[in-house]
């Protein structure tokens, strides 16, 4: 079955710094991908929808300066948390859409320290 | 946008009983009510969907209704086991635009 896979599952960088996520599509091809934030004990929020090709958009109150989304080819996004800080700490997930079923990466935790 | 409500937060049943949550969503416009069994620091699961060109949908042990007047639709687990003990989040898509609004999901316990 079509696959997802996301890049790297766990992650810890310093305040201040950036840290970059990939979510491939990996046999199949995705003109959209979107991606979810997780907080601890809480639910999955849609946070931005990237565009093959164009801008992502971002829900409301997700500050597309901080969560930079490329979307270079039809089986990558990457999320790039700048300027990361502690309370960007949470698990990162995408999904993408394969024959109307919706496939999540395995999703990636970051910790800010 | 949408918004979905699930209740209730927590959930303990006894092994062997039925477990039901329920959910509503605000857009008439969602057409797809996924629900998923998150394991802590994993990916969500499928479990069952249904769409809204159908009432209710099983399969084994799950079932899922879906009352689009009412718009709200609900997980029903018979049967209980140990390791259906979980978090379970419902969500609505409009399959259009692929993007889901979850629950704020029910952590369900399964007591031996």
């Amino acid at each position: 079955g079509a696959v997802v896979s996301q890049h790297p599952s766990w992650v810890i960088c310093k305040s201040g710094t950036s840290v970059k996520i990939e979510c491939r599509s990996l046999d199949f091809q995705a003109t959209t991908m979107f991606w979810y934030r997780q907080f601890p004990k809480q639910s999955l929020m849609l946070m931005a929808t990237s565009n093959e090709g164009s801008k992502a958009t971002y829900e409301q109150g997700v500050e597309k300066d901080k969560f930079l989304i490329n979307h270079a080819s039809l089986t990558l996004s990457t999320l790039t948390v700048t300027s990361a800080h502690p309370e960007d700490s949470s698990f990162y997930i995408c999904s993408a859409t394969f024959l109307d079923t919706i496939y999540f990466g395995e999703g990636s935790w970051l910790t800010v320290v | 946008g949408e918004n979905v409500e699930q209740h209730p937060s927590t959930l303990s049943v006894q092994e062997g009983d039925s477990a039901v949550i329920k959910c509503t969503y605000s857009d008439s416009a969602s057409n797809y009510f996924p629900w998923y069994k998150q394991e802590l620091g994993k990916r969500p699961q499928l479990i069952i969907d249904i769409r809204s060109n159908v009432g209710e949908k099983k399969d084994q042990r799950i079932a899922v209704t879906l009352n689009k007047t009412a718009k709200h639709f609900s997980l029903h687990i018979t049967e209980t086991q140990p390791e259906d003990s979980a978090v379970y989040f419902c969500a609505a898509s409009n399959i259009g635009n692929e993007k889901l609004t979850f629950g704020t999901g029910t952590r369900l316990t399964i007591i031996p």
